[in-house]
C-alpha cells in the first residue's frame, strides 16, 4: 500500500483556534482514513472518507478529499488541549488484495496550548 | 466498540530472552497485525494474520515470529531479544481480508513499551 504524506510535520496552536492538517498521496485510492495517537498510547480511528465522497464531518472534525489533487485535509475546530496528539492519514488503495494492510506515514504532531 | 487488549503496557527483558507479547480482540475480526513504532521511523508492520494459523510477513519480520492458534488471540514472539528490539509494540485488528472489507479501519490496543537491557 502507498503511504500518505502529512503536512505540516508539527503544528502548534492556542486553545480555541482551528487546526488544519493536510495529506497527499500518489495513486488511486479506495478510501482515506485519519487516526489520532495520544502520547504513549495506541492509535484511534477518527474518520474514513471514501473516494466518491468530498467532505465528511464528525463532531469538531471535518475531513475533505480532493481526488483530482490527490489530497485530503483534516480540520479540527475550536481546538482543546486534549486534542494534543499525533495525527496520521492512511491510504487504502484501490484494487489489488491488501489483506487489510494499511501503511502509516510519519504523522503531524499537533500541540494545543491552554 | 471493538476492544483490543495487549497483555502488558510496560515490559523489561534481558538480551537473549524469549519474549512473548499477547494481543486479544473481542470483535471476531479476521485480521490481526503487529507493528513496532520508533521515533523518526513511524509504524512498521512486523507480521499480520488473516485467519487462524495463517501468518504473513510484514516489512520487518526478522527476529520475530507470531502465533495465531485462536481467532481472538495473536501473539508476537521475540525468539532471542536484542537491544535493537527496544520499541513500542502495537497490535491491531480489522474486520476481514475479503475485498469488500479489506479497506476497513484498524482498531489498536494501547501498546506495549518493551525495553531490552
Amino acid at each position: 500500500s502507498q503511504q500518505g504524506e502529512e503536512d505540516p510535520q508539527a503544528l502548534s496552536i492556542q486553545e480555541g483556534e482551528n487546526a488544519t492538517m493536510n495529506c497527499s498521496y500518489k495513486t488511486s485510492i479506495n478510501n482515506l482514513q485519519w487516526y489520532r495517537q495520544n502520547s504513549g498510547r495506541g492509535l484511534v480511528h477518527l474518520i474514513l472518507i471514501r473516494s466518491n465522497e468530498r467532505e465528511k464531518h464528525s463532531g469538531r472534525l471535518r475531513v475533505t478529499l480532493d481526488t483530482s489533487k490527490k489530497s485530503s485535509s483534516l480540520l479540527i475546530t475550536a481546538s482543546r488541549a486534549a486534542d494534543t496528539a499525533s495525527y496520521f492519514c492512511v491510504i487504502a488503495n484501490a484494487g489489488g488484495t491488501s489483506y487489510g494492510k494499511l501503511t502509516f506515514g510519519q504523522g503531524t504532531i499537533l500541540t494545543v496550548h491552554p | 466498540d471493538v476492544k483490543v487488549t495487549q497483555s502488558s503496557r510496560y515490559l523489561v527483558k534481558r538480551t537473549g530472552e524469549k519474549v512473548f507479547l499477547e494481543c486479544v480482540q473481542d470483535m471476531d475480526h479476521e485480521n490481526m497485525f503487529w507493528y513496532r513504532q520508533d521515533p523518526g521511523l513511524g509504524l512498521r508492520l512486523i507480521y499480520f494474520s488473516y485467519d487462524v494459523k495463517m501468518k504473513e510477513k510484514g516489512d520487518i519480520p526478522e527476529g520475530y515470529s507470531v502465533s495465531r492458534e485462536k481467532k481472538e488471540r495473536f501473539s508476537l514472539i521475540l525468539e532471542s531479544a536484542s537491544t535493537n528490539q527496544t520499541s513500542m509494540y502495537l497490535c491491531a485488528s480489522s474486520l476481514s481480508r475479503t475485498a469488500k472489507y479489506s479497506n476497513q479501519p484498524q482498531h489498536f490496543g494501547d501498546g506495549t513499551r518493551l525495553s531490552i537491557l
